[in-house]
């Protein structure tokens, strides 16, 4: 089955800076990457997700990138808030075209500090 | 995104009792619903898969006489732990999906403690 690894588990960034999360997978199979954030008692919220017929895709400061060759896909968040602060889940299927199977990534703290 | 509400928020309850967790998808029909769980610090780990209509395929090593996931309309999924105990206690989480659509949502989520 697919398994997806995440680095780093911690990251603190002051405001303004770069954050960038990595994960790698080791699936072919998988097409299908979404990156969630998770505040503490809540359920995951989608950010942004990336097909395997795109290499990027940006949403306002948010960016994931994938490597397909290379099995890895990545998230950056530009100028950072405090607001930013969660945690963040990459993950990865396959489309199966009615509702993905998502195997999730171990998660990254991410801190923004004033 | 779409709209998925979970009831009751939080729960607690005694050991031996049984916990009836609701699901509901508010804005589209929810062909599939994904049971998801989480413990402490720690990751998502799929539980167990529905579809409307028929019996939910468990993953490995989630009993499905524990578990009882009930899918009979297209916006409604309940998920019950039967006789839980203490290492029940955890976040559980639902995600419905329909044909034709690739986005993932989540449902708010339901904290469990068993004690």
């Amino acid at each position: 089955g697919e398994n997806v690894e995440q680095h780093p588990s911690t990251l603190s960034v002051q405001e303004g800076d770069s954050a960038v999360i990595k994960c790698t997978y080791s699936d072919s199979a998988s097409n299908y990457f979404p990156w969630y954030k998770q505040e503490l008692g809540k359920g995951p919220q989608l950010i942004i997700d990336i097909r395997s017929n795109v290499g990027e895709k940006k949403d306002q400061r948010i960016a994931v990138t994938l490597n397909k060759t290379a099995k890895h896909f990545s998230l950056h968040i530009t100028e950072t808030q405090p607001e930013d602060s969660a945690v963040y889940f990459c993950a990865a299927s396959p489309l199966t075209g009615g509702g993905n199977k998502l195997t999730f990534g171990t998660g990254t703290q991410l801190k923004v500090e004033l | 995104g779409a709209v998925v509400s979970q009831h009751p928020s939080r729960v607690i309850c005694k050991s031996g009792t049984s916990v009836k967790i609701e699901c509901r998808s508010l804005d589209f029909q929810a062909t599939t619903m994904f049971w998801y769980r989480q413990f402490p610090k720690q990751s998502l780990m799929l539980m167990a898969t529905s579809n409307e209509g028929s019996k939910a395929t468990y993953e490995q090593g989630v009993e499905k006489d524990k578990f009882l996931i009930n899918h009979a309309s297209l916006t409604l999924s309940t998920l019950t732990v039967t006789s839980a105990h203490p290492e029940d206690s955890s976040f559980y989480i639902c995600s419905p999906a329909s044909g034709g659509t690739d986005t993932q949502y989540f449902g708010p989520g339901t904290r469990l403690t068993v004690l």
